[in-house]
């Protein structure tokens, strides 16, 4: 089946280390997307990428880095910059822009740093 | 991209229909209309989505109004699995990646 697979579902890190979170979609889809979710809180968007080898930055890229070098791949690193790393993180993808079509989410990461 | 306004919470009895609002007073003409909800602690799921005209689906319906200004989801025989968070959303399908999900609306389904 088609999807989008994110590893791991918990991620325990130290405080300054940077830590790479992975999504893998098989769906075909063009354009993949980074949000983070804090408690009680909606989803806000990180980077998102339209095509391969290439990548946007969204309402909080500040601390994280991206890189699309497969069209089925979108890794998230969190980096030592970013202040209060610890949140869920869930990947989408989309099929071409230029069609009606809506996200398909992924299961989530949930990193804690300690 | 339109932001939208939606209440923060709901109740609904079981087996009742649930209407979810949404304010999105600001779309443009190209905006697709989406509604997802997010069971806690999975990835958000996709709903229905429309842009002019009222659509509905096995899940759900979509209603927009002739302005296009706000929309409801109704939820014909809401069952205790219903209870989620209801996200909508507006997107323009030429820029796909700003979509801005508010903090939603919680729906909580009593029995």
């Amino acid at each position: 089946d088609g999807g989008i697979t994110q590893s791991p579902k918990y991620l325990f890190r130290k405080e300054g280390q940077n830590v790479t979170l992975s999504c893998e979609q098989n769906l075909n889809h063009d354009a993949m997307y980074w949000y983070r979710q804090d408690p009680g809180q909606g989803l806000r968007l990180i980077y998102y990428s339209q095509i391969v080898n290439d990548f946007q930055k969204g309402d909080i890229a500040e601390g994280y880095s991206v890189s699309r070098e497969k069209k089925e791949s979108f890794p998230l690193t969190v980096t030592s910059a970013q202040k209060n790393p610890t949140a869920f993180y869930l990947c989408a993808s989309s099929i071409d822009p230029g069609v009606a079509g809506g996200y398909t989410f992924g299961s989530g990461t949930r990193l804690t740093v300690v | 991209d339109a932001k939208t306004t939606q209440p923060p919470s709901m109740d609904c009895a079981e087996g009742r229909a649930a209407n979810l609002p949404c304010n999105h007073s600001t779309i443009s003409g190209n905006e697709y209309v989406y509604w997802y909800r997010q069971i806690h602690s999975q990835g958000p799921q996709y709903i229905i989505h429309g842009l002019k005209n009222n659509e509905t689906n096995e899940m759900a319906s979509l209603i927009i109004t002739e302005d296009r200004k706000s929309s409801t989801l109704i939820l014909p025989h809401a069952t205790l699995r219903d209870t989620a968070v209801y996200y909508c959303i507006v997107r323009v399908n030429t820029n796909a990646g700003k979509s801005t999900f508010g903090d939603g609306t919680t729906l909580t389904v009593k029995p």
